[in-house]
């Protein structure tokens, strides 16, 4: 079974440009969510899609929005990019339901977003 | 706030020796999992505890979830230089937070020949 897929691996932008960045789940998996990693901060949650609907969200300002797609795949959009959201962007996806709340969730190999 | 406190931080070590990273809570997680990480990648899960008290063995690591669901433990005996890597802990909060997970700031580890 195919993993997780994530494009454009590497991305240099400016500030004050909006990107996209896209995620293909796991076949099968109808949970997609998505995380910033940096030094400073360690891994965290963005927000989370399940059959097209935003399920959850982080404490992200409204510069960062996704979607998802009928197929599961998920984009994610950072719009005005400032120096700060320089980080490695990683999307997980899942099953999206379990029992006990139980949440596997398996990564991408990530974006490496670079803003200058 | 950082729910997840994991320690330490950082871990050098030489070949064959033991170790252990402890994960803490004050929130009880209906499942914890760990993940291993390489540079440029992304993370790799190694296991899911779910049950207080559990206890997990994948070769010579061993992974253990507290009896009140709000800590766990990786131990790896043995310790080669193929473990090098960041060992991230995060916890399933469960419920309405079901695709949410959150993360331990991550052990660095290093292991020496």
């Amino acid at each position: 079974k195919a993993g997780v897929t994530q494009t454009p691996r590497y991305l240099i932008k400016t500030r004050g440009q909006q990107v996209t960045l896209s995620c293909s789940p796991i076949s099968g998996h109808r949970s997609v969510s998505w995380y910033q990693q940096t030094p400073g901060q360690g891994l965290q949650f963005l927000f989370e899609y399940f059959s097209e609907t935003q399920r959850n969200k982080g404490n992200f300002p409204g510069r960062f929005s996704g979607r998802q797609f009928s197929n599961s795949r998920s984009e994610m959009n950072v719009s005005t990019l400032e120096l700060g959201d320089s980080a490695l962007y990683l999307c997980a996806s899942s099953l999206g339901f379990g029992r006990r709340g139980i949440n596997e969730q398996y990564f991408g190999p990530g974006t490496r977003l670079t803003v200058t | 706030t950082q729910l997840l406190e994991q320690s330490p931080q950082f871990l050098s070590i030489q070949e064959g020796e033991n170790l252990t990273v402890y994960c803490n809570s004050s929130s009880v997680f209906s499942s914890l999992q760990w993940y291993r990480q390489e540079p440029g990648e992304g993370p790799v899960l190694l296991v899911t505890v779910v049950t207080g008290g559990e206890v997990k063995k994948l070769k010579r690591l061993t992974f253990q979830f507290g009896d009140a669901r709000k800590d766990s433990s990786l131990h790896i005996t043995a310790a080669q230089p193929g473990d090098t890597g960041l060992y991230l802990c995060a916890g399933a909060l469960g419920g309405t937070s079901y695709g949410k997970l959150t993360f331990g700031q991550g052990t660095i580890l290093t292991v020496h020949p």
